[in-house]
């Protein structure tokens, strides 16, 4: 079965931009999770969405905003660019949560 | 494409007991190892890494082993506690190159 997809796979926008990355999960897979990771950082977790409901939510600013569509496809949106957002976000999807994830290959955003 | 791959959705063990899970990698290229550890509606945590110029690596009660011959890593967790209940993650990177992550294999610690 095809994988987890993120589109695209680099971005670069500069300061003050807004982004929108996507990711569509495995089908049949309802639960999507998205993280940021940097270096510095390592792996941060960003949200996490069920049935087009936000289930979790970690410790990002209000930029930080994404849904999850009927079909389980989900987006997320970064306003205002800092080039502190420069980082690989990747999105995760499992048929129930804390099961079986599956991640993508990620999202390689550059804010300049 | 499964570079890193975890074959144990779930794992139960008794209480002061040790747990072991598992992970294997494809790339021979990877050079860093971690394990992250992630409780239900929380996002997943660091735990524990390896570089691959060791082949161990402790921290109290966790214990990472990397065998690169056999592209295998292993995490070790003596004496379990129900606390260690969760899904842990295993991950490898290749220099500065993005990092894998594994499926996740559920550990549940009976009392």
């Amino acid at each position: 079965k095809a994988g987890v997809t993120q589109t695209p796979r680099y971005l670069i926008k500069t300061r003050g931009q807004q982004v929108t990355l996507s990711c569509s999960p495995i089908s049949g897979h309802r639960s999507v999770s998205w993280y940021q990771q940097t270096p510095g950082q390592g792996l941060q977790f960003l949200f996490e969405y069920f049935s087009e409901t936000q289930r979790n939510k970690g410790n990002f600013p209000g930029r930080f905003s994404g849904r999850q569509f009927s079909n389980s496809r989900s987006e997320m949106n970064v306003s205002t660019l800092e080039l502190g957002d420069s980082a690989l976000y990747l999105c995760a999807s499992s048929e129930e949560a804390n099961y079986g994830y599956t991640f993508g290959s990620g999202t390689r955003l550059t804010v300049v | 494409d499964q570079q890193v791959k975890q074959n144990s959705p779930s794992l139960s063990v008794q209480e002061g007991r040790i747990s072991i899970l598992n992970c294997d990698y494809t790339n021979s290229m990877f050079d860093y190892f971690l394990w992250y550890k992630k409780y239900p509606a929380e996002g997943p945590t660091f735990l524990i890494s390896i570089s691959s110029i060791k082949d161990k690596n402790e921290d109290g009660r966790f214990t990472v082993f990397l065998n690169k011959s056999a592209k295998h890593l292993s995490l070790h967790i003596v004496p379990s506690q129900p606390g260690d209940s969760a899904v842990y993650f295993c991950a490898a990177s290749a220099g500065n190159n993005d990092m894998r992550f594994g499926a996740g294999t559920r550990l549940t610690v009976k009392p």
